[in-house]
């Protein structure tokens, strides 16, 4: 059984950082791209990150885009999320969400983890 | 501001079918593979149809899903009340070198 257990959100101060981790089991990590999706409060889904199966090829949204770090580490079946210079309108309920193939281009998103609660607020 | 518009909200009622639309351009999806995702209330989405009209295994056949040049639609048959959520597609956007979601659809079962 595929599982997705994301960690790490909580509530930080704007300009703050914060690094969410997704634990990943029930499949072959590395044979897969993985991504990054968030959904704001009351808001739709918007994806944030993805980062093929070697890290070799990272694409980014341009909202995150010079703030945000994506990384995985296939020995732990790990993904992460370095969040830098968070603003408030960073706040949402971060996905770890698996590729459907090793590249990050052209995938949709079969599994999902139930998410983690980032808040960014004073 | 999503790239791919949806309309807010559809309703039927139970028994019978709804559509969802999903429109954008040629650098999504006219040129590449459309998924739609349901999110039932306080929870995860999943995956519901992909490559156009592929669906995963357990997903039951009254979902389906088709593309035509620009837009994509998404239909349920036999709406049930376990059918209320919301509804979002999904593709990659060439131009933006990112995945772009839909809107979102609140499906709502009288």
């Amino acid at each position: 059984e595929v599982q997705l257990v994301e960690s790490g959100g909580g509530l930080v101060q704007p300009g703050r950082s914060l690094r969410l981790s997704c634990a990943a089991s029930g499949f072959t990590f590395n044979d897969y791209a993985m991504h990054w999706v968030r959904q704001a409060p009351g808001k739709g889904l918007e994806w944030v990150s993805g980062i093929s199966w070697n890290s070799g090829n990272i694409g980014y949204a341009d909202s995150v885009k010079g703030r945000f770090s994506i990384s995985r580490d296939n020995a732990k079946n790990s993904l992460y999320l370095q969040m830098n210079s968070l603003r408030a309108e960073d706040t949402a309920l971060y996905y770890c969400a698996k590729g459907t193939v090793v590249v990050v281009v052209n995938s949709h998103f079969d599994y999902w983890g139930q998410g983690s609660l980032v808040t960014v607020s004073s | 501001q999503s790239v791919l518009t949806q309309p807010p909200s559809v309703s039927a009622a139970p028994g019978q079918k709804v559509t969802i639309s999903c429109s954008g351009s040629s650098s999504n999806i006219g040129n590449n593979y459309v998924s739609w995702y349901q999110q039932l209330p306080g929870t995860a989405p999943k995956l519901l149809i992909y490559e156009n009209n592929k669906r995963p295994s357990g997903i039951p056949d009254r979902f389906s899903g088709s593309k035509s040049g620009t837009s994509a639609t998404l239909g349920i048959t036999g709406l049930q009340t376990g059918d209320e959520a919301d509804y979002y597609c999904g593709t990659w956007n060439s131009n933006l070198s990112a995945y772009v979601f839909g809107t979102g659809t609140k499906v709502t079962v009288l």
